[in-house]
């Protein structure tokens, strides 16, 4: 079946470190994005991509990274200059502009230590 | 910019009971896509019901309806015999505008929904 997979599920980052959370999907959408989720609270974009080899900066992009070499997979990079990394990060792709909206991945939640 | 509201934070239901989540949008467009997506406590993002704007019919899926109000720019979600399992947040979230390029949709702030048995 096709989807979106997230991972880790979990995931521990040490003080100043770089840490990567993966994404990849087989539904052969051309869109992919990069959401971040604080406890009670609503999605803000950090990067998206609509095509490959093409990303744009979201409403938080500041100490965050992320790479589109091939259509399926969107890895996105929490360096050490994001201050406040711990949150539950959501991934999505869609197909373009119409009815069939987002389709989401499971989510990693990142915790600094 | 184009904003999506939910002006509830949270909603409370008793058990097979109906609760409405109201959703106002802003966009310059005639045609557009508005969305609800369910969000369990597992934080799976889930999509509950789709409504294009060209379309006059309100969506239904089961005991989810909405009640689209074009001119008012107004979208909400009616659960209908509300069950345990409706207990989540709820996002409302708009497709962006033509001129705009891909499909970065707009989401609401969401709406918690309490269910009490």
């Amino acid at each position: 079946d096709g989807g979106i997979t997230q991972s880790p599920k979990y995931l521990f980052r040490k003080e100043g470190q770089n840490v990567t959370l993966s994404c990849e999907q087989n539904l052969n959408h051309d869109a992919m994005y990069w959401y971040r989720q604080d406890p009670g609270q609503g999605l803000r974009l950090i990067y998206y991509s609509q095509i490959v080899n093409d990303f744009q900066k979201g409403d938080i992009a500041e100490g965050y990274s992320v790479s589109r070499e091939k259509k399926e997979s969107f890895p996105l990079t929490v360096t050490s200059a994001q201050k406040n990394p711990t949150a539950f990060y959501l991934c999505a792709s869609s197909i373009g502009r119409g009815p069939d909206g987002y389709t989401f991945g499971s989510g990693t939640r990142l915790t600094v230590v | 910019a184009q904003t999506v509201t939910q002006s509830q934070p949270e909603m409370s239901v008793q058990e097979a009971e109906t609760v409405t989540l109201s959703c106002t949008y802003d966009t310059s467009e005639s045609d557009y896509y508005l969305f609800w997506y369910k969000q369990p406590p597992s934080r799976q993002m889930i999509l509950v019901i789709r409504q294009e704007a060209y379309k006059q019919q309100n969506a239904t899926e089961n005991r989810f309806s909405v009640n689209f109000q074009k001119a008012a720019k107004s979208f909400s979600l009616k659960i209908s015999d509300s069950q345990l399992g409706d207990a989540a947040m709820y996002f409302c979230a708009s497709t962006p505008p033509r001129k705009a390029a891909g499909n970065k949709l707009t989401f609401g702030g969401g709406t918690r929904v309490l269910v009490k048995p």
